[in-house]
């Protein structure tokens, strides 16, 4: 069946960067776009990019430009979103959501099970 | 970008029908038929419910239904049942080639 599993929970400083990884199993990896959304505690779903894992080719939301980098890794069907400068308002959980829109990405119809960063002094 | 509006809260009894709105812009909900709702559980992943506009994934009750108007989408959930107590977030891709999430409703069933 198709599943999205994420990387450990991760406990970074502040300045410090997080790379936090989405292996993809049961489909064929680069016939679908990959997103990344978070969630701050208590907070709404808030949109970070996508990936293309075909050509690699990636979006960001500007809020996130200059700070987040997106890759992938083809060979073990696994998508990577790296942030840095990390700073407390970035303490959240991080989810990895496959897009399965046919001509053009639209939405996400399975998401990984989320993977928590914590920014802390 | 700015987050589309939905309502804080809603509530419904039992077997009634609510629905949840979602405003956006002719930027975004209003401009393209990329609208999708997502409910989350506390602790949980998001779940895909409705996607353009009104389509039910496999699996999905069909008590679950989209619709839109302008520049507001809906939600509604028709015949409510307690394990639909939940977080609900519509979604919408937007002319910067992006996507866009609403605030969230948190639905209450009495």
């Amino acid at each position: 069946q198709v599943q999205l599993v994420q990387s450990g929970a991760e406990v970074k400083k502040p300045g410090a960067s997080v790379k936090v990884s989405c292996k993809a199993s049961g489909y064929t990896f680069t016939s679908y776009y990959m997103h990344w959304v978070r969630q701050a505690p208590g907070q709404g779903l808030e949109w970070m990019g996508i990936i293309n894992p075909s050509g690699g080719s990636t979006s960001y939301a500007q809020k996130f430009q200059g700070r987040v980098t997106m890759t992938r890794d083809t060979s073990t069907s696994t998508v990577y979103m790296e942030l840095s400068s990390l700073r407390s308002e970035d303490t959240a959980v991080y989810y990895c959501a496959r897009d399965p829109g046919n001509m053009v990405p639209s939405y996400m119809d399975v998401w990984g099970k989320g993977t928590t960063v914590t920014v802390s002094s | 970008q700015s987050a589309l509006t939905q309502p804080a809260s809603v509530s419904g009894s039992p077997g009634q029908s609510i629905t949840i709105s979602c405003t956006g812009t002719s930027s975004d909900v209003g401009g393209y038929n990329y609208v999708s709702w997502y409910q989350q559980h506390p602790g949980k992943a998001p779940k895909l419910m409705i996607y353009d506009v009104s389509n039910r994934p496999s699996g999905v009750s069909n008590r679950f239904s989209g619709s839109k108007s302008g520049n507001t989408a809906s939600l509604t959930i028709s015949g409510l049942q307690a394990e639909d107590e939940a977080d609900y977030y519509c979604s919408s891709y937007t002319s910067s080639s992006s996507w866009v999430f609403g605030g969230g409703t948190k639905l209450t069933v009495l």
